[in-house]
């Protein structure tokens, strides 16, 4: 039974297009997460909601936005793909937002841009 | 300016042995410090972790040692097994402001030979 489950897996797209990522955590936890894992194995955060409510938006193109609509979910839509938006994005959860909690990690989405 | 760093990017040990894997930092403001474990093709799941004020925290095969002044911190495995293969992030974060906004290293990747 996944704890963190992102969909799709894979996602290869063209240049130019518009596409969603979706994650869902069924450990009742209050705090979701989106990383970037860059072609350096870079981990590095981008968005946090606490209770649907956004409370960390790193410096992220305005491409990029994060949609919770409840707490057990929170998906990921890029407008207008470019090339060097090609990386593993993994979406986490945490019980809440204190820090030193850990967060539990979803499995990825490796996002190909052509 | 990357604020967690692992110099290492690779490390063998033979089975049985003794893993040391170490972390550095930057920011004194950080108060927490976790251990991730990453395989291929998965996310990366926590191992464990060890607050600032305290110095030492054992799970098991697995010790996270801290020392502040020198913003350094270790993680070791003992005994080493074939399984314990992966790459291991280290990561922290800082109470106030964003919280539990993790900040990971590059990893290390972990070769445990039979």
């Amino acid at each position: 039974d996944t704890a963190v489950s992102q969909t799709p897996k894979y996602l290869v797209t063209q240049m130019g297009n518009d596409k969603s990522i979706k994650c869902e955590q069924n450990l009742g936890h209050d705090t979701m997460y989106w990383y970037k894992q860059d072609s350096k194995k870079f981990l590095k955060i981008m968005f946090s909601y606490n209770n649907k409510e956004l409370i960390i938006n790193e410096t992220v193109p305005n491409r990029f936005s994060p949609k919770s609509p409840d707490k057990a979910h929170l998906n990921l839509h890029i407008n207008s793909l470019e090339l060097g938006d090609s990386a593993v994005y993994f979406c986490a959860s945490s019980q809440v937002f204190t820090a030193g909690q850990p967060q539990h990690f979803g499995d990825g989405t490796r996002l190909s841009i052509l | 300016d990357q604020q967690v760093k692992q110099n290492s990017p690779s490390l063998s040990v033979q089975e049985g042995r003794i893993s040391i894997l170490n972390c550095d930092y930057t920011n004194s403001m950080f108060d927490y410090f976790l251990w991730y474990k990453k395989y291929p093709a998965e996310g990366p799941t926590f191992l464990i972790s060890i607050s600032s004020i305290k110095d030492k925290n054992e799970d098991g095969r697995f010790t996270v040692f801290l020392n502040k002044s020198a913003k350094h911190l270790s993680l070791h495995i003992v005994p080493s097994q074939p399984g314990d293969s992966a790459v291991y992030f280290c990561a922290a974060s800082a109470e106030g402001g964003a919280t539990n906004k993790l900040i990971f290293g590059t990893g290390t990747l972990l070769a445990v030979q039979p």
